[in-house]
């Protein structure tokens, strides 16, 4: 099957800073990308939506200005976490869909934020 | 509208049993319907998924049962192993994308 990578796997900053997280699809072109947040025990929610060369659509709920995404090739999307706080924390997971299919996502191994 | 709902939250079964997991939906633009197994730590992996024109599919010892009409579909793990024991997610997409997913079920299977 097709593989995503994310990096890093877990990151610990402190409050005021900002983090990205890098999401790769290693082995097919993906022309779009979702983000996830999980919290602990819960499920996932989509964040925000990002196609390749276009900007990200976000979810209702989600500050675009908190959350930065930018999709700049085919086989990589960045999230920045902006001004992280601790409700911050999270385990973010990306996914990809290429452009054969338009329900087959496959995910990331996650990344685990920590904001001190 | 957009909600999957899940159930059971957790489950707990005896080797050799078959655990069953239900999942519900609204929304009947929805045509495809996935089962993700997640790991503590680990990102969701695709474990099986339906499309409405079929009532069920196997792959392995995975089964998916839908029922259109109702709007519901359950997963059935045959001969569960301790080694499946992790947190199942159903999901729902359109064509969009965008997957709704459950609330998650906790499987242990024991020894």
């Amino acid at each position: 099957g097709a593989v995503v990578s994310q990096h890093p796997s877990r990151v610990i900053c402190k409050s005021g800073t900002s983090v990205k997280i890098e999401c790769r699809s290693l082995d097919f072109q993906a022309t779009t990308m979702f983000w996830y947040r999980q919290f602990p025990k819960q499920s996932l929610m989509l964040m925000a939506t990002s196609n390749e060369g276009s900007k990200a659509t976000y979810e209702q709920g989600v500050e675009k200005d908190k959350f930065l995404i930018n999709h700049a090739s085919l086989t990589l999307s960045t999230l920045t976490v902006t001004s992280a706080h601790p409700e911050d924390s999270s385990f973010y997971i990306c996914s990809a869909r290429g452009a054969g299919d338009a329900y087959e996502q496959y995910f990331g191994p996650g990344t685990r934020l920590t904001v001190t | 509208q957009q909600q999957v709902k899940q159930s059971p939250q957790s489950l707990i079964v005896q080797k050799g049993g078959i655990p069953i997991i239900n999942c519900a939906y609204e929304n009947t633009a929805f045509d495809y319907f996935p089962w993700y197994q997640q790991f503590p730590g680990k990102g969701p992996a695709l474990l099986i998924a339906i499309r409405p024109d079929v009532s069920e599919k196997k792959e392995g010892r995975f089964t998916i049962s839908f029922n259109k009409s109702a709007k519901q579909f359950s997963l059935h793990i045959m001969d569960s192993q301790p080694g499946d024991s992790a947190t199942y997610f159903c999901a729902a997409t359109s064509n969009t994308g965008k997957l709704i997913f459950g609330q998650g079920t906790t499987l242990q299977v024991k020894p």
